[in-house]
């Protein structure tokens, strides 16, 4: 099977922009997190979503959105960006969320706001 | 709410030598426990992972950790260390399935191992 993939793998943007970013989990996953990682606060569970529905949410501010589709790709969106976004933006997928069943990662995007 | 603290931001050893990477956990309800692995550009990798049962769990390349419930530690540890050791770690707790958990990964700071020849 092939992993966790996202796209782009490198995003330059200034501030006040918007950025989507995409996610393809593995086959057969319904379960899609995504979480922010940076040197100083580390990684923070932004969402999550299991067909097509957000079940679970960090503390993050309303700028940062998200959605899944009905084949279980995801996309996130971060409005109005601030430079303190700039990031290594990871999604993990897995087959049912919660308890012991294994998050898998994709590579990341890596977001710099100028 | 759930935490992890990872003790020791860097460790060092040299090849060959133990490694024993730390971790301590918080949570209200029984826990299941993670140690995942990520190489410079790269995203995480699982090393290993508590649920119930066998409280020493043995993980890929080597590693293994043990769920210490009287100590709430799941301590990461590997017999010698080799050159591609190297990397950043990070454990992870989650609260089983349902409500807040959903999804939800709460990660440590990470513990960066260096490994001399």
């Amino acid at each position: 099977k092939a992993g966790v993939t996202q796209t782009p793998r490198y995003l330059i943007k200034t501030r006040g922009q918007q950025v989507t970013l995409s996610c393809s989990p593995i086959s057969g996953h319904r379960s899609v997190s995504w979480y922010q990682q940076t040197p100083g606060q580390g990684l923070q569970f932004l969402f999550e979503y299991f067909s097509e529905t957000q079940r679970n949410k960090g503390n993050f501010p309303g700028r940062f959105s998200g959605r899944q589709f009905s084949n279980s790709r995801s996309e996130m969106n971060v409005s109005t960006l601030e430079l303190g976004d700039s990031a290594l933006y990871l999604c993990a997928s897995s087959e049912i969320a919660g308890g012991n069943n294994e998050q898998f990662f994709g590579p990341g995007t890596r977001l710099t706001v100028l | 709410a759930q935490s992890v603290t990872q003790l020791g931001s860097h460790v060092s050893v040299s090849e060959g030598a133990l490694v024993l990477l730390r971790c301590n956990y918080s949570s209200s309800v029984p826990p299941y426990l993670f140690w995942y692995v990520q190489y410079p550009n790269q995203g995480l990798q699982l090393l290993l992972k508590y649920t119930t049962g066998a409280t020493l769990v043995k993980g890929i390349n080597g590693f293994e950790a043990e769920f210490k419930k009287s100590e709430t530690s799941f301590h990461l540890t590997k017999p010698s260390a080799h050159m591609s050791d190297a990397a950043e770690y990070f454990c992870a707790v989650t609260g089983g399935a349902g409500g807040t958990s959903y999804g939800k990964l709460t990660f440590g700071q990470g513990t960066i191992l260096t490994v001399h020849p």
